[in-house]
C-alpha cells in the first residue's frame, strides 16, 4: 500500500523557521495537503494543492513541492503552532495520511 | 458558518454494530463530497471512506471493506457510517469531513471537520 513518510518530531525555537517534510513515491504526480491537530481538537487544514492556503490560515504557513517530497514551512514560528502535523495525498481512489510530525516550539 | 456534528459513538462489544451520523449545516450539503476519517487513541489519522455528492460513487479503505458502509441522505443534510463486525482495532474517534476535489478531480483535501465521535470496542 502507498505510504507517506514524515519525521516523527521537529523542534524549533520561537521566531525561527520550522520545516516538516513528507515523502512518497508518487508525490511528484499528486497534490498534497497539510493538517495541524492540537491535543483534544479536530484537525485543521492549513495547506492544500501543495501550496495553497485556506482563508483564515496565517501567512506564516506555506507549502512547497519538489520531486517526491512536499514541505510545510512555518516562518516566525509561534508557541501556538505547537501541534501534530499530517500530510495527505490520494492514490488509486484511496486517501493516505503521513504518520504525523510532532512540532515542538521551545 | 460550516458546521459538522457527529453522533452515534458508543462502547460496543467485539462483533457488534453501530451507526454513526454526521449532520451538516451552514453550507449546501448536497453539493459536497464527504468522507469519514478515524484516529485511534494516541495514533495518527486514518482515512476510512468517501462518498460523492449524489452518493453514486463510494471508496473504502481496505481495512474496512465489507464491514463499513458509508451513505448519505441529502434531504436530511446527513452522512452515515454503518459499522459491523466491530473489532478492538476499530476503537477510535471517527470524524466526518468535507472532501474537495483538486487537480483532475481524482484527489481531494478535507476542508471542514466535525468534532468527532468516540467508538470504543471492548468486552
Amino acid at each position: 500500500s502507498y505510504e507517506l513518510t514524515q519525521p516523527p518530531s521537529v523542534s524549533v525555537s520561537p521566531g525561527q523557521t520550522a520545516t516538516i517534510t513528507c515523502s512518497g513515491d508518487k508525490l511528484g504526480d499528486q497534490f498534497a495537503s497539510w493538517y495541524l491537530q492540537k491535543p483534544g481538537q479536530s484537525p485543521v487544514l492549513v495547506i492544500y494543492q501543495d501550496t495553497k492556503r485556506p482563508s483564515g490560515i496565517p501567512e506564516r504557513f506555506s507549502g512547497s513541492s519538489s520531486g517526491n517530497t512536499v514541505t510545510l514551512t512555518i516562518s516566525g514560528t509561534q508557541a501556538m503552532d505547537e501541534a501534530d502535523y499530517y500530510c495527505q495525498a490520494w492514490d488509486s481512489n484511496t486517501a493516505v495520511f503521513g504518520g504525523g510530525t510532532k512540532l515542538t516550539v521551545l | 458558518q460550516v458546521q459538522l456534528v457527529e453522533s452515534g459513538g458508543d462502547l460496543v462489544k467485539p462483533g457488534g454494530s453501530l451507526r454513526l451520523s454526521c449532520v451538516g449545516s451552514g453550507f449546501t450539503f448536497r453539493g459536497y463530497y464527504m468522507t469519514w476519517i478515524r484516529q485511534a487513541p494516541g495514533k495518527g489519522l486514518e482515512w476510512v471512506s468517501y462518498i460523492s455528492s449524489s452518493g453514486g460513487t463510494i471508496y473504502d479503505a481496505d481495512s474496512v471493506k465489507g464491514r463499513f458502509t458509508i451513505s448519505r441522505d441529502n434531504a436530511k443534510n446527513s452522512l452515515y457510517l454503518q459499522i459491523n463486525s466491530l473489532r478492538a482495532e476499530d476503537t477510535a474517534v471517527y470524524y466526518c469531513a468535507t472532501a474537495s476535489p483538486v487537480g483532475d478531480g481524482h484527489s481531494y483535501f478535507f476542508e471542514y471537520w466535525g468534532p468527532g465521535t468516540l467508538v470504543t470496542v471492548s468486552s
